[in-house]
């Protein structure tokens, strides 16, 4: 049962633009938000979180939205650069005791 | 400062023959180990999880095993591999905090 749903599988941006990266979860106990990025044949590096009490976090040029009535969430990278290019992990968890639950991932692709 | 080690980094198995995974932490003291498969597809499944030494929770049942012989050793193994446990291998830590501190993978192919 997927409780974190990244619906995109991919997305293609071009260098300079913001890239969207958007999440969905199911479970109303999750209170703590992560955003992961992994390069092929690497370990997941944490990119940025937010807890549920906010509605933003930033970042640099990363920014986390989050919107827990209608339970999603949204990575923001503006301006996005050709580096960028990495699959994105939302994850989710009711406290911090308890493990991650990952989404599928979505691949960004910023070409120049 | 703390740092995790996963080896191998890449594996290749026939299928029938046994795996042994390991991950150690090193800098910190009872972490909360585990470890993650990445296969197509799939995003990060989670296949065990662990508090303390001798201590194994395990989410998905599977052909997979894990054991804690010591405080900072994670180890995946399976007696027979299967086609099917081909995948990326991920060993994670967290000292009680949020986020996790991953291992860089391993890769494996069951041929």
């Amino acid at each position: 049962d997927q409780q974190v749903k990244q619906n995109s599988p991919s997305l293609s941006v071009q260098e300079g633009r913001i890239s969207i990266l958007n999440c969905d979860y199911t479970n109303s106990m999750f209170d703590y938000f992560l955003w992961y990025k992994k390069y092929p044949a690497e370990g997941p590096t944490f990119l940025i979180s937010i807890s549920s009490i906010k509605d933003k976090n930033e970042d640099g040029r990363f920014t986390v939205f989050l919107n827990k009535s209608a339970k999603h969430l949204s990575l923001h990278i503006v301006p996005s650069q050709p580096g960028d290019s990495a699959v994105y992990f939302c994850a989710a968890t009711p406290n911090s005791g308890y493990a991650l639950n990952f989404g599928k991932g979505t691949s960004l692709l910023v070409t120049p | 400062s703390q740092t995790i080690h996963q080896w191998p980094a890449t594996l290749v198995q026939p299928v029938g023959s046994p795996l042994s995974l390991e991950c150690t932490v090193e800098g910190t003291s009872n972490p909360n180990l585990y470890w993650y498969r990445q296969a197509a597809g799939r995003g990060l499944q989670l296949l065990f999880y662990s508090v303390g030494i001798g201590q194994i929770s395990s989410e998905v049942p599977q052909n997979l095993s894990a054991s804690r012989p010591q405080d900072r050793q994670f180890i995946l193994s399976s007696k027979k591999l299967l086609l099917s446990d081909s995948g990326f291998y991920l060993c994670a830590w967290t000292g009680g905090s949020y986020g996790y501190t991953f291992g860089s993978g391993t890769r494996l192919t069951v041929v």
